[in-house]
């Protein structure tokens, strides 16, 4: 099946520095990715759709300075966390959309990134 | 209200029973729909994909939707412990990228 990859999958990092987390599609080229954020115990709450060659689109409420995204080819997209908090702290999740898988494209989901801010 | 419904469970049934889980909704607009399952600390699993109204059936998974209820379930026959999971559902609209997520329901098979 398809495979998006996700990395690193945990890192801890003091406050006020960034982290990068990439998001590869493996094995389909994706022109759309997508960025979530998990609370304990809670569902999926999109952050971000990120666009390959353009701007990413930010949902209501998500701070796109604080939040990074860049989607430079097909394959990779990456979310930056600038200046994180102990509040940033969080599951971080991308996914892609298969634009040939059938039906309607779906989504495919990476292993999500754990990221603890001392 | 939230558009998409789902229970949170927990749903605790013996191995070997039938998984019974739905999600409602509220924008007839959506016109695919998707379960996923996600183990702890893990990103979700596509399991089942369908469009539109209509039975789908991958192994031990079958999937139905009615529209005309907005109303969409996933069965999972002969559950086996490793069937212990969050499973969400999510949809979208026929052009749409965004997915819509319900909730999640947390299942838990016991031997």
């Amino acid at each position: 099946g398809a495979v998006v990859s996700q990395h690193p999958s945990w890192v801890i990092c003091k406050s006020g520095t960034s982290v990068k987390i990439e998001c590869r599609s493996l094995d389909f080229q994706a022109t759309t990715m997508f960025w979530y954020r998990q609370f304990p115990k809670q569902s999926l709450m999109l952050m971000a759709t990120s666009n390959e060659g353009s701007k990413a689109t930010y949902e209501q409420g998500v701070e796109k300075d604080k939040f990074l995204i860049n989607h430079a080819s097909l394959t990779l997209s990456t979310l930056t966390v600038t200046s994180a908090h102990p509040e940033d702290s969080s599951f971080y999740i991308c996914s892609a959309r298969d634009p040939a898988g059938s039906g309607g494209q779906p989504q495919h989901f990476g292993d999500g990134t754990r990221l603890s801010i001392l | 209200q939230k558009e998409v419904e789902q229970d949170p469970g927990p749903l605790s049934v013996p191995e070997g029973a039938i998984v019974s889980l739905n999600c409602t909704y509220s924008n007839s607009a959506f016109q695919y729909f998707m379960w996923y399952r996600q183990y702890s600390r893990k990103g979700p699993e596509l399991l089942m994909y369908t469009y539109s109204s209509g039975n789908k059936e991958d192994g031990r998974f079958t999937a139905q939707v009615d529209k005309s209820s907005k109303y969409i379930s996933l069965f999972i026959r002969d559950s086996q412990p490793s069937d212990s999971a969050t499973y969400l559902c999510a949809m979208r609209w026929a052009a749409g990228n965004k997915l819509t997520f319900g909730g999640g329901t947390r299942v838990l098979v016991k031997p």
